[in-house]
């Protein structure tokens, strides 16, 4: 079964807003957990991705962080736009399942004007 | 400039009807996956290539089949297809030593009737 999952479904966040997509996995021996993007009609793309021996990674205007205590993954995206409305997947990647690339359930973000 | 192309975009397809969707790549990466998403869910793993390398995913109905003729083309073979079949199917291509950040095509969205 997949060993990442997501609590809401649905997120909506007025533009402007930082938004925060969570996430909880059960494979602890992950060695990266992912952040996809996929916009309507489109296949999923790369947003940042985080080694399971840090705690926190910050992109532009991104920023993912690892609870491996309560095996909780978010993704935070400061001042929300428009162009952010997406759904976002969270995904992992174990060295000893290879290229392999699994993905969880996704949240479908809203931006509010 | 698109880097992972699938074609065709829309594939209607006769219920045990052999069809083939086809992939290609210009970023010369190793690692190529095929995904099958269905409406609202995360994409699922078929298969995926190291080199000429298949891994096939232990779920993976055997009606799925898939060639990798050189490093730039990827086909994706459904022998049987049934309306469950019906779905996006997502090509996807990363490099060794970074496989967490996948470039996906637009999709192959396939309709089954």
């Amino acid at each position: 079964g997949e060993s990442v999952g997501l609590h809401l479904p649905t997120l909506s966040v007025q533009e402007g807003d930082n938004s925060i997509i969570n996430c909880a996995y059960s494979n602890s021996a992950s060695d990266y957990f992912i952040w996809y993007k996929q916009e309507s009609g489109k296949g999923p793309q790369f947003i940042i991705d985080i080694r399971s021996n840090m705690d926190k990674r910050q992109g532009q205007r991104v920023t993912v962080l690892l609870n491996k205590t309560v095996k909780h993954l978010s993704l935070q995206i400061a001042a929300t736009q428009p162009g952010d409305s997406a759904v976002y997947f969270c995904a992992e990647n174990s060295e000893n399942r290879d290229d392999k690339i699994i993905f969880g359930k996704g949240t479908r973000l809203h931006i509010l004007p | 400039d698109a880097m992972v192309i699938q074609n065709p975009r829309y594939q209607v397809t006769q219920f045990g009807k052999p069809v083939t969707l086809s992939c290609s790549q210009t970023l010369n990466h190793n690692v190529m996956y095929w995904y099958q998403q269905k409406s609202s869910q995360a994409p699922k793993l078929l298969f995926h290539y190291y080199d000429k390398d298949f891994n096939n995913e232990a779920d993976t109905p055997d009606n799925f089949q898939s060639r990798r003729p050189n490093t730039s083309f990827c086909f994706l073979d459904i022998r049987s297809p049934g309306l469950g079949d019906a779905a996006m199917y997502l090509c996807a291509t990363s490099r060794v030593g970074v496989v967490t950040e996948a470039f996906f095509g637009q999709g192959t969205r396939l309709t089954v009737v």
